[in-house]
């Protein structure tokens, strides 16, 4: 059985610049979340999706947008990069969306 | 205000001493409680969820409704104990996890 995976493992961008995040589900789960971790602060929510469908969202604005594919892989997708963009990006998947949730190693997002 | 505090940013412990990170929570309903552990250059991992009543590698820990508590226990702390402990809730609509911000349990001989 193959873990939740994600790409790239360190992203360097510039401000204003827009990028995109990609997770790979584990095996037979089809529930997507993504949370962002800053330096010295637990996980917060960003966005969830269940069934390609968005299935609740957290306090971040528009710019922060997201999709899950068939397969129920994922993308994260940031507009209009800030300097407080940087963080490490994880994403766990869940068997549904009332069930644990697994997490990847993450993306490591600096923003210059 | 839907909440996680963990008022330790570091514990550190002496090997063989009993251990217990705080947890408290602010939350409207009855929420789901876990703790998560992050090992040294690993991915976050689930250590305990309150339903299962389960006692993972020695740690146990017990929701107090009363005192909105979720304290992590174990009797006699190993060197591999050493990691970053985060608790979380999830409200039962089973969405977003919560996350407090994290513990250093630092266990030396």
């Amino acid at each position: 059985e193959t873990g939740v995976t994600q790409s790239p493992t360190h992203l360097i961008k510039t401000r204003g610049q827009q990028v995109t995040l990609r997770c790979s589900s584990q095996s037979g789960h089809n529930t997507v979340s993504w949370y962002q971790q800053a330096l010295g602060q637990g996980p917060q929510f960003i966005f969830q999706y269940y069934r390609e469908e968005e299935n609740g969202r957290g306090n971040f604005p528009p710019r922060f947008s997201g999709l899950q594919f068939p397969n129920y892989s994922s993308e994260l997708n940031v507009n209009a990069l800030e300097l407080d963009d940087s963080a490490l990006y994880l994403c766990a998947s869940s068997l549904d969306n009332r069930d644990t949730q697994y997490f990847g190693p993450g993306t490591r997002l600096t923003v210059l | 205000a839907q909440r996680v505090t963990q008022p330790e940013k570091l514990l550190s412990v002496f090997k063989g001493a009993p251990v217990e990170l705080k947890c408290n929570y602010s939350y409207s309903g009855s929420p789901e409680l876990f703790w998560y552990v992050q090992y040294s250059r690993q991915r976050l991992q689930l250590l305990l969820r309150h339903i299962s009543r389960e006692s993972i590698k020695g740690f146990t820990a017990d929701l107090n409704k009363g005192e909105t508590s979720f304290h992590l226990k174990k009797p006699f702390a190993q060197e591999e104990d050493s990691a970053m402990y985060y608790c979380a809730l999830s409200g039962q609509a089973g969405t977003a996890l919560i996350f407090g911000k994290g513990t250093t349990l630092s266990v030396s001989s």
